[in-house]
């Protein structure tokens, strides 16, 4: 069991750059989450996905897009890189459950830096 | 967008001291409260998820209560050993329809020294 695993770890880019941060999990999770860590500021939701095919906006989401086409990948695009990109960005998994009563398994990460 | 509040910031004991903190959240709709912890270089993991006003919850010296009417939750740790030291984040949910969204506090910053 890998897990909730995170392509790429590092990355640079260079503004108005483009990439996709890919998520997998092997755990047959229903919900799945990105989010975002800055200094000071703890863990923030960027987006999520209910299930295949659904996804919704979280506290954070401008500047951001999702697709969930397969109920183990979550991806999280940025269609144009700004330097206030530069993060951790972490992705989640979960069960489906009463409310948001199942932890949540994080990937190890990915560090984006936005020149 | 709740509004979660951990206190202290940071904390620094001797190995061997017992200590706890704090985090702060909205009563009012509340359906579960996490705790996790993260270490430096390593992804969060989860402690204890609660959902019941007076819970009670231990994981070998680690410990954490719920009280949902007054909105907050102490983690104890007894006996801090070094390899305690970590972040220390809880997070609540919206509850309905908010499909296990997260928010999340800022942390504590455990520093246990030899």
């Amino acid at each position: 069991n890998a897990g909730v695993t995170q392509t790429p770890k590092f990355r640079v880019l260079k503004t108005g750059q483009s990439m996709t941060l890919l998520c997998a999990q092997d755990m047959n999770h229903e919900y799945m989450y990105w989010y975002r860590q800055d200094p000071g500021m703890g863990l923030r939701l960027i987006h999520y996905s209910v299930g295949e095919g659904t996804t919704a906006k979280g506290e954070v989401p401008d500047g951001y897009n999702v697709s969930r086409l397969k109920k183990q990948n979550f991806l999280l695009g940025l269609e144009s890189a700004a330097p206030s990109q530069t993060s951790v960005y972490f992705c989640a998994s979960s069960y489906r459950g009463l409310a948001g009563n199942n932890e949540q398994f994080f990937g190890p990460g990915t560090r984006l830096t936005v020149l | 967008i709740l509004n979660v509040e951990q206190s202290p910031q940071s904390l620094h004991v001797q190995e061997g001291d017992s200590t706890n903190f704090t985090c702060s959240f909205p009563s009012s709709n509340f359906y579960a409260l996490h705790w996790y912890r993260w270490e430096t270089a390593k992804s969060p993991e989860a402690l204890f998820v609660m959902t019941l006003n007076g819970d009670e919850k231990k994981k070998g010296r680690i410990s954490a209560t719920l009280n949902t009417k007054e909105g907050y939750s102490y983690l104890y740790i007894k006996g801090s050993q070094p390899e305690d030291s970590a972040t220390y984040l809880c997070a609540t949910n919206a509850g309905g329809t908010s499909y296990g969204k997260l928010t999340f506090g800022q942390g504590t910053i455990l520093t246990v020294h030899p």
